[in-house]
């Protein structure tokens, strides 16, 4: 069975710190998916990333990056100089398997204040 | 523009009435769910399709019913709601397995 663990329930920056929020997953196939998903204020939930268990390349976009280890199976996401409109929940999911279901962790709020 | 368009936003209604939440896409994707959001439990699976016809449990389908006749569509039932369904539910979509999910905009449910 597939877990993913997002071990901070909530985390209170300042504008413009960096903030890395963390998540681990535990899954038995060698064959499976990654993603980030952002939830803000207003409810819906927004792709940021996927990443395949083959492809350990660290991704930046803009503010954003990633940091896949697979040996110590995390998949940590990093903003660099917060803002305001970052301020939202974060989910990590996993996908693996014949059903390609999506495993999600229990997400981590992030408060970004001036 | 691309989209999944759930029915209705929101909805307050009583032990045992049934009801319907309609999920409907616009991009042709085979594979469709549904999820339940929950504090402090993130999203959880109720069912999922991989294509017409095609449907199956996900970790919490007590309590729900799926369909899939066509493509685009993808309701889920509540036959008999009971309080502890209360919760945000949302619908998604993707092109196939392992794809990135769009998601539709939520339904907020109350059950009293």
């Amino acid at each position: 069975a597939q877990k993913v663990t997002q071990a901070q329930t909530e985390i209170s920056v300042v504008e413009k710190e960096d903030v890395t929020l963390d998540c681990v997953y535990e899954t038995r196939d060698t064959t499976y998916y990654l993603f980030w998903y952002k939830q803000p204020p207003s409810g819906e939930l927004v792709f940021l990333i996927r990443r395949n268990s083959f492809d350990e390349q660290n991704e930046i976009s803009g503010r954003y990056s990633w940091n896949f280890q697979k040996s110590t199976s995390s998949f940590n996401f990093t903003i660099t100089a917060s803002q305001v409109v970052d301020s939202a929940v974060y989910f990590c999911a996993l996908s693996t398997g014949t059903a390609s279901k999506l495993t999600f962790g229990t997400g981590t709020r992030l408060q970004v204040t001036l | 523009e691309a989209q999944v368009t759930q029915n209705p936003r929101y909805l307050i209604t009583v032990t045992g009435k049934k009801l319907t939440v309609t999920c409907s896409q616009n991009m042709n994707h085979e594979y469709m769910s549904w999820y339940r959001q929950d504090p402090g439990l993130g999203l959880r699976q109720i069912y999922y399709s991989m294509n017409v016809e095609v449907t199956d449990k996900g970790d919490v389908p007590e309590g729900y019913k799926v369909s899939r006749k066509e493509k685009r569509n993808f309701p889920l039932i509540l036959e008999s709601p009971s309080p502890n369904q209360t919760s945000l539910y949302f619908c998604a979509s993707s092109f196939v397995k392992f794809t990135e999910a769009f998601f539709g905009q939520g339904t907020r449910l109350t059950v009293v």
